[in-house]
């Protein structure tokens, strides 16, 4: 079935260091991939997101492409900050199954100065 | 933005009793709103959709009769635990499409979350 596997945490950096987190997929077709974000204390926020192939999704320094030769969708910002600390989870939607969506465990980031 | 609230935010429960959470989109009518589950550790699992006016949808292996869906109205669902069990401890988290689409590639809204624990 659709899954997504996302790689573990807990993930610690200093401040200004280049974050990477991988996300792979299994998908029939060509599912929508997205990234949400969790603060402390706050609900699931969507970060962003890329709907075909080769698509770029980008917010707040984040980036992540849509790979489907390698079926990844990896999360890339240049330079963290102290604030992006938080869970971070990888998600994706089936192609034409509506809203269904299968989230990765999630990975947590903690940055600090 | 689109919100949606989530409440209560925890709550503590004997065995034996039942749970209701409630989940409203203030700001957008909502006619399907999806219910799911975390436990520590791993991926927010499906539990079920929720169906403005219609019964909801239940993922495999799920149980029905103890997690009871109502979604009354397009801006109000509950989930309510039915005689709640310590192995129902667990994060509880809606959600819903603003935009009303459905579809595969409109993101969805969260709550912020039930952190439940049945004693």
């Amino acid at each position: 079935g659709d899954s997504v596997t996302q790689m573990e945490g807990p993930v610690t950096l200093s401040e200004e260091a280049f974050l990477t987190i991988n996300c792979t997929y299994t998908a029939t077709g060509y599912p929508s991939l997205f990234w949400y974000v969790q603060y402390p204390g706050e609900g699931l926020q969507l970060l962003l997101k890329a709907t075909k192939a080769d698509d770029k999704g980008s917010n707040k320094g984040f980036e992540a492409t849509y790979r489907k030769e390698t079926t990844s969708f990896h999360l890339e910002k240049g330079s963290v900050q102290v604030s992006d600390s938080a869970v971070y989870f990888c998600a994706l939607t089936p192609q034409n199954t509506g809203n269904q969506f299968y989230f990765g465990t999630g990975t947590s980031l903690t940055v600090i100065p | 933005g689109a919100v949606v609230s989530q409440h209560p935010s925890w709550v503590i429960c004997k065995s034996g009793t039942s749970v209701k959470i409630e989940c409203r989109s203030l700001d957008f009518q909502a006619t399907t709103m999806f219910w799911y589950r975390q436990f520590p550790k791993q991926s927010l699992m499906l539990m079920a959709t929720s169906n403005e006016g219609s019964k909801a949808t239940y993922e495999q292996g799920v149980e029905k009769d103890k997690f009871l869906i109502n979604h009354a109205s397009l801006t109000l669902s509950t989930l309510t635990v039915t005689s709640a069990h310590p192995e129902d401890s667990s994060f509880y988290i809606c959600s819903a499409d603003p935009t009303g689409e459905g579809s595969y590639n409109s993101p969805l809204h969260f709550g912020n979350g039930t952190r439940l624990t049945v004693t």
